[in-house]
């Protein structure tokens, strides 16, 4: 079955600061790994992630992959209060006719 | 393209009542997925369809729960009878199934309270 933990559950953080979150997967025969954010409403695209290494940005955004270690990052710099939201991770499974499995979310709220 | 669109958006329902909920997707996708989102559980996998066909219910909570997709355009989730636990966000999902770098995409949900 296929599995994947986010980590932190929550943090509260200022604005300025940089926020990192984890994801970590296993997944029976990989496709990709997905990042959402999801604020009071449905979850909204934020990356695809395919291969190893590759930094995906997005103005303060980024993310990566090690398909080694299975896991993934999300970093946020210099966060604003409308980074406040839930994150979410989830994993393609091509085994599984690419169904997507979901992580529990990692709540940020951004103080201002 | 206006998107995956569910509907009602809210729903309010006494318990032992039937309730359907519809979704539409983007119009193209071959993959359409049902979400339930609560406080407790998240995000979690209900059903999925791959070319209108269910490919994996192994989600689904029980026998009340049942969806149907009878043609590309069109699928329901109806829980018959209802419960006050099964009061959730229902999120449907459509991807391009077999294409590469492409994402899912969420409808806004169906809010449901069950009394």
């Amino acid at each position: 079955e296929d599995k994947v933990v986010q980590s932190p559950l929550s943090l509260v953080v200022h604005e300025g600061d940089t926020v990192t979150l984890n994801c970590s997967y296993e997944v029976t025969n990989f496709r990709s790994l997905l990042w959402y954010k999801q604020e009071k409403k449905a979850p909204t695209f934020l990356f695809m992630l395919t291969s190893s290494g590759i930094e995906k940005k997005s103005g303060r955004l980024s993310s990566i992959l090690d398909k080694k270690e299975l896991f993934s990052i999300l970093n946020i710099t210099a966060t604003q209060t409308g980074d406040s939201a839930v994150y979410l991770c989830a994993v393609e499974d091509k085994a599984a006719g690419n169904k997507l499995t979901f992580g529990g979310g990692t709540r940020v709220l951004v103080k201002p | 393209d206006a998107g995956v669109i569910q509907s009602p958006r809210h729903e309010v329902t006494e318990m032992g009542q039937e309730v359907t909920l519809r979704c539409k997707p983007i119009s193209g996708h071959n993959s359409l997925f049902w979400y339930r989102q609560t406080m407790m559980r998240g995000l979690e996998l209900l059903i999925y369809f791959n070319n209108n066909v269910p490919i994996d219910d192994s989600g689904m909570p029980e026998d009340r729960f049942s969806a149907k997709m009878p043609n590309a355009s069109f699928s329901t989730l109806k829980i018959q009878p209802s419960e006050p636990r099964d009061s959730a966000v229902y999120f449907c999902a459509s991807s391009p199934t077999g294409a590469i770098n492409t994402e899912a995409f969420f409808g806004q949900g169906t809010r449901l309270t069950v009394v």
